[in-house]
């Protein structure tokens, strides 16, 4: 069963707005990473997260963990119609090797 | 530029007809997963080799299989493929095993049954 829930399963803005999405998990963590696909394409890392970590930035991206509410949020500020793609948190579970995905939020930008 | 390649981008194959996908990487990564991908849904990790050593997932149907010959290139043979196996197959790598390290995807293999 996936470990990460996506919220909202899809979302549209404009161009230069901000788009905010939701990850929540079941059972505790080591780390949680976010992950880009483009429409037919495979996914491209975006950001890793550890659990002793709170909030982390990478250019347009801010990614927030709250280990308490097992929940992390991706922001992507500024967003360009290039941003247009689903997003997938993605989580380990302590003592586990493998990464398992949510099913993604999907992003429109509309030009 | 390292990367990991996946052959054919599209492979149409008949219902029963044995299909073989192929990755390759650059990166000389130990570890090479298999993640089937139905749509908008999650991609599912169907097995995964560090370096030799081969992981197959519990719920992973006995139809699907993998081979390793060298570090660079993992094969996925499906024996027998049904209507219920057209998904989108990714690859990827990554350095070592744990959810600390990033994974590496290629840009999949979209397998349509007939």
């Amino acid at each position: 069963s996936q470990q990460g829930e996506e919220d909202p399963q899809a979302l549209s803005i404009q161009e230069g707005e901000n788009a905010t999405m939701n990850c929540s998990y079941k059972t505790s963590i080591n780390n949680l990473q976010w992950y880009r696909q483009n429409s037919g394409r495979g996914l491209v890392h975006l950001i890793l997260i550890r659990s002793n970590e709170r909030e982390k930035h990478s250019g347009r991206l801010r990614v927030t963990l709250d280990t308490s509410k097992k929940s992390s949020s991706l922001l992507i500020t500024a967003s360009r119609a290039a941003d247009t793609a689903s997003y997938f948190c993605a989580t380990d579970v302590s003592n586990d090797y493998k990464l398992s995905f949510g099913a993604g939020t999907t992003v429109t930008v509309r030009a | 530029d390292a990367m990991v390649i996946q052959n054919p981008r599209y492979q149409v194959t008949q219902f029963g007809k044995p299909v073989t996908l192929s990755c390759s990487q650059t990166l000389n990564h130990n570890v090479m997963y298999w993640y089937q991908q139905k749509s908008s849904q999650a991609p599912k990790l169907l097995f995964h080799y560090y370096d030799k050593d081969f992981n197959n997932e519990a719920d992973t149907p006995d139809n699907f299989q993998s081979r390793r010959p060298n570090t660079s290139f993992c094969f996925l043979d499906i024996r027998s493929p049904g209507l219920g196996d057209a998904a989108m197959y990714l690859c990827a790598t990554s350095r070592e095993l744990g959810g600390g390290d990033t994974q590496y995807f290629g840009p999949g293999t979209r397998l349509t049954v007939l």
